[in-house]
């Protein structure tokens, strides 16, 4: 079965507010997590990513946060725009497999 | 600086036929992976091809196959297709090992008729 879920599958902001998505992971070995961005009619890109020596990660308009005692990542979109609408998919691997990647979160985002 | 490139594009066949996909990977990069996402699903690891060699393979049956050609150029395999084969295939490549963010292209549907 999937290693790497996610809390909800859609999510709805208004444009301008921050969103917030969430993941769950049960490989406690994984050591590096990313997050990627799919929208309709192209391949995933990449967002940001994570190794576990880190709890917080921040990039532009973007923030993932590490939480490795209930094996929990976020990610964090900052004043949210009609342009992040798209599927996000949480990924990870232990480091010697190819990523696992979750089920994704469609992300909708109200002008 | 050209990204993944696939081809086709997209990719109409009947059940029984068998279905031949293309991957270029990033200039530099000798990993390629293929990864199968159905309508409404995650993405499916399927295989993982580095310096020429199978790495790794996902949980499929072994009518999917692939190569990696001296260019690191990649080549998936469906044989005998099935309806359930029709899905959006993905390759994607890294400059080595499986520890570090992967590049996509923009994939090849393949519809089984």
């Amino acid at each position: 079965g999937e290693s790497v879920g996610l809390h909800l599958p859609t999510l709805s902001v208004q444009e301008g507010d921050n969103s917030i998505i969430n993941c769950a992971y049960s490989n406690s070995a994984s050591d590096y997590f990313i997050w990627y961005k799919q929208e309709s009619g192209k391949g995933p890109q990449f967002i940001i990513d994570i190794r576990s020596n880190m709890d917080k990660r921040q990039g532009q308009r973007v923030t993932v946060l590490l939480n490795k005692t209930v094996k929990h990542l976020s990610l964090q979109i900052a004043a949210t725009q009609p342009g992040d609408s798209a599927v996000y998919f949480c990924a990870e691997t232990p480091g010697n497999t190819p990523l696992v990647f979750g089920k994704g979160t469609r992300l909708s985002v109200i002008a | 600086e050209a990204g993944v490139t696939q081809s086709p594009t997209h990719l109409i066949k009947t059940r029984g036929q068998q279905a031949t996909l293309r991957c270029s990977p990033i200039s530099g990069h000798t990993s390629v992976y293929w990864y199968q996402q159905a309508l409404g699903l995650g993405l499916q690891f399927l295989l993982w091809y580095d310096e020429g060699e199978e790495r790794n393979r996902g949980n499929f049956p072994p009518r999917f196959s692939g190569r990696q050609f001296p260019n690191y150029s990649s080549e998936l395999n469906v044989n005998a297709l099935e309806l359930e084969d029709s899905a959006l295939y993905l390759c994607a490549s890294s400059s080595w090992g499986t520890n570090e963010k992967l590049f996509f292209g923009s994939g090849t549907q393949l519809s089984v008729l």
